[in-house]
């Protein structure tokens, strides 16, 4: 069983739709990153948590530590938030390197 | 301030060689970690250097090396190439520090290897 667990593994949306992207893990963590990437393999952080929700723009993301679950939220999509969309957990204890999901390929229609 | 820059973009190596990557953090990070990304397995830890020392590696053999010099620049090699090795290899930079997981990272644009 992976680590780091994420659903969907595709999603497809059509503009203005609300999404949602899970992301369950089995490790305790010091942090959890949601990551965009986009073809051509560019790699953005979105955000970084360690616990409660944090907002940039359009973008929410959510952490409850003790059920070892966060959401990635896009609120008013549009087809520029096509990408992947990746969770990554940082071990906590003497490891402390990033483990990441398999990610979510989201493709959002005008 | 510049981004993190990774030479060259582009590699297409043959079975048995050897080759180095090189990484360019932003001005003021310490921290630089490696990443392999393939479309079976997914992105992956190399390894992570801070003030030169590698501090944590990943499950990769030996063939895979890397280095960080006094100015926080880091390169990675691999020898002896095998097909298995073509992938994006994705470095990335931090403040680093001691509570590394403060510590937002910073992906560079990649190196696309292919190996024939």
């Amino acid at each position: 069983k992976n680590e780091v667990e994420q659903s969907p593994q595709n999603l497809t949306a059509q503009e203005g739709e609300f999404i949602t992207i899970n992301c369950s893990y089995s490790v305790g963590i010091s942090a959890l990153h949601w990551l965009q990437q986009h073809p051509g393999g560019g790699i953005v952080s979105l955000f970084m948590l360690s616990s409660g929700k944090k907002k940039h723009g359009r973008l929410i993301a959510t952490i409850n530590i003790q059920e070892k679950h966060s959401s990635l939220h896009i609120t008013a999509s549009h087809p520029r938030d096509s990408a992947v969309y990746i969770c990554a957990v940082r071990l906590s204890g003497s490891a402390r390197q990033l483990t990441f999901g398999s990610g979510t390929q989201l493709t959002v229609l005008p | 301030k510049a981004g993190v820059t990774q030479t060259p973009r582009y590699l297409i190596k043959t079975r048995g060689q050897q080759v180095t990557l090189s990484c360019s953090p932003i001005s003021g990070h310490r921290s630089v970690s490696w990443y392999q990304q393939t479309p079976g397995q997914g992105l992956q830890f190399l390894f992570e250097y801070f003030s030169e020392t590698q501090r944590n590696k990943g499950n990769f053999p030996g063939r895979f090396s890397g280095r960080q010099f006094s100015n926080s620049r880091s390169e990675m090699n691999v020898s002896t190439l095998e097909l298995g090795d073509s992938a994006l290899y994705l470095c990335a930079s931090s403040l680093g520090g001691v509570i590394v997981s403060v510590y937002e990272q910073f992906f560079g644009p990649g190196t696309r290897l292919t190996v024939l």
